[in-house]
């Protein structure tokens, strides 16, 4: 079964800075993709980025870069030029492959807090 | 484009009552349907999946149900709350074809049942 583990309850960055939130997950499929999501207070989670594990580079989408080390198992959310508007809680997700369909599993989040 | 309707945004429900939440999603058609439960302070739990119509899945063992009417359409019921039941629920698409592809949230239901 997969599992995903995100260690950092809460982080602080001050904006415009970089921050990195982590990610390590666990799965015996040869082939996963894994997720990134962002749910602000309002509570809607929103999509941020995905890397497959068999891509070969590092996915980046705007300010958001995952930084996916394959042989730690581990796939780190990397914000660029944190903004206010950053602050909200951050999911880490890991789908299976080869099923047709999106049974992911979260792990427990991070909230980061930007400060101004 | 693709858009996820969620109502109602919250609820409070005795006790023993019943329960139905619905999605709809508008844009796309044979969506794979999901309902997700985040209890306060957790990730996200897989309730329920569908892949068509009358197509149910259950995850975990528990007082719900889902439904699937329509192609575009997906609720959630019960027939007796119970306050272990309370938490936020949210609904989520994806394209049928789900390799690579992003579940899409609706905004949530937070229900507490008192």
């Amino acid at each position: 079964a997969q599992k995903i583990t995100q260690t950092q309850p809460g982080m602080f960055v001050q904006e415009k800075e970089a921050v990195t939130l982590d990610c390590t997950y666990d799965t015996s499929d040869p082939s996963y993709g894994l997720f990134w999501y962002k749910q602000p207070s309002s509570g809607e989670m929103i999509f941020l980025i995905y890397q497959g594990s068999y891509d070969q580079q590092n996915a980046t989408e705007g300010r958001y870069s995952l930084n996916f080390q394959k042989a730690r198992k581990s796939a780190n959310l990397v914000i660029s030029a944190s903004q206010l508007g950053d602050s909200a809680m951050y999911f880490c997700a890991i789908e299976r492959k080869n099923t047709g369909f999106q049974k992911l599993v979260f792990g427990t989040g991070t909230r980061l807090l930007v400060s101004p | 484009s693709q858009t996820i309707h969620q109502w109602p945004a919250t609820l409070v429900q005795p006790v023993g009552s019943p329960l139905s939440l619905e999605c709809t999603v508008e844009g796309t058609s044979n969506p794979n349907l999901y309902w997700y439960r985040q209890a306060a302070g957790r990730g996200l739990q897989l309730l329920f999946y569908s892949v068509g119509i009358g197509q149910i899945s259950s995850e975990v063992p528990q007082n719900l149900s889902a439904s699937r009417p329509q192609d575009r359409q997906f609720i959630l019921s019960s027939k007796k709350l119970l306050l272990s039941d309370s938490g936020f629920y949210l609904c989520a698409w994806s394209r049928a074809q789900g390799m690579h592809s992003p579940l899409h949230f609706g905004n949530g239901t937070r229900l507490t049942v008192t």
